[in-house]
């Protein structure tokens, strides 16, 4: 596709389940991010990616949350042991490259739900 | 740590009017890169515009500008001649320059309204 693609656009899980949320970004872009925004609130950042590899984890806001792009291409998110703090909208967003004044693209995000 | 302030929780304004949405950022970096991103109902983050810090100029696309103060680490973003189709929230964002790939650091976001 044209642009950066997040599945499930919605989610409902109950307390306490995995989740893994998907983010395919714009093809060729080597620069992905992930953030999380709260209702009423700017996103905050979570984990970026360069290639492969996790180049700022600093994000993460505790060890049930992780995240992978094994290919270089698609990542995924993934909450172990979900609360309810946790329900809020999960951005994915890509890049050309990591620097300065490159456009980041996102998608729409999937709206996680903890009950 | 950078942080970026948005003071306006919710503006509005008449269609055809002009308004002004308000940045402001704190950092100890010299070089860095400012956005101003929209972000409708549907919820994807669109870029409105863009500026470089060393740059004096201030950006203009289309009806969008900027007036950015670097002394006093202001950012704000003008809308001219307003549309409906304006509506949205507006989130200010703050980037350092490196190699690295330095996160986006977002403000609280200033929701618009554009009225008939």
């Amino acid at each position: 596709g044209a642009g950066v693609s997040q599945t499930p656009s919605n989610k409902v899980t109950e307390k306490g389940k995995y989740v893994e949320l998907r983010c395919d970004p714009i093809s060729g872009h080597t620069a992905l991010y992930w953030y999380r925004q709260s209702l009423g609130q700017g996103p905050e950042f979570l984990i970026y990616f360069q290639g492969t590899g996790a180049a700022d984890d600093s994000g993460l806001p505790n060890d049930r949350f992780f995240a992978v792009r094994p290919e270089g291409s698609v990542s995924t998110l993934k909450i172990q042991r979900t609360e309810r703090g946790d329900s809020a909208v999960y951005l994915c967003a890509s890049s050309l490259g990591p620097t300065g004044l490159t456009e980041a693209f996102f998608g729409q995000g999937t709206r996680l739900t903890v009950v | 740590a950078q942080t970026v302030t948005q003071s306006q929780p919710e503006m509005s304004v008449q269609e055809a009017e002009t308004v002004t949405l308000s940045c402001t950022y704190d950092t100890s970096e010299n070089n860095y890169y400012l956005f101003w991103y929209k972000q409708p109902p549907s919820r994807q983050m669109i870029l409105v515009i863009r500026q470089e810090a060393y740059k004096q100029q201030n950006a203009t696309e289309n009806r969008f500008s900027v007036n950015f103060q670097k002394a006093a680490k202001s950012f704000s973003l003008k809308i001219s001649d307003s549309q409906l189709g304006d509506t949205a929230m507006y989130f200010c964002a703050f980037r350092v320059s490196d190699n690295y790939g330095q996160n986006f650091v977002f403000g609280p976001g200033t929701r618009l309204s554009v009225l008939p």
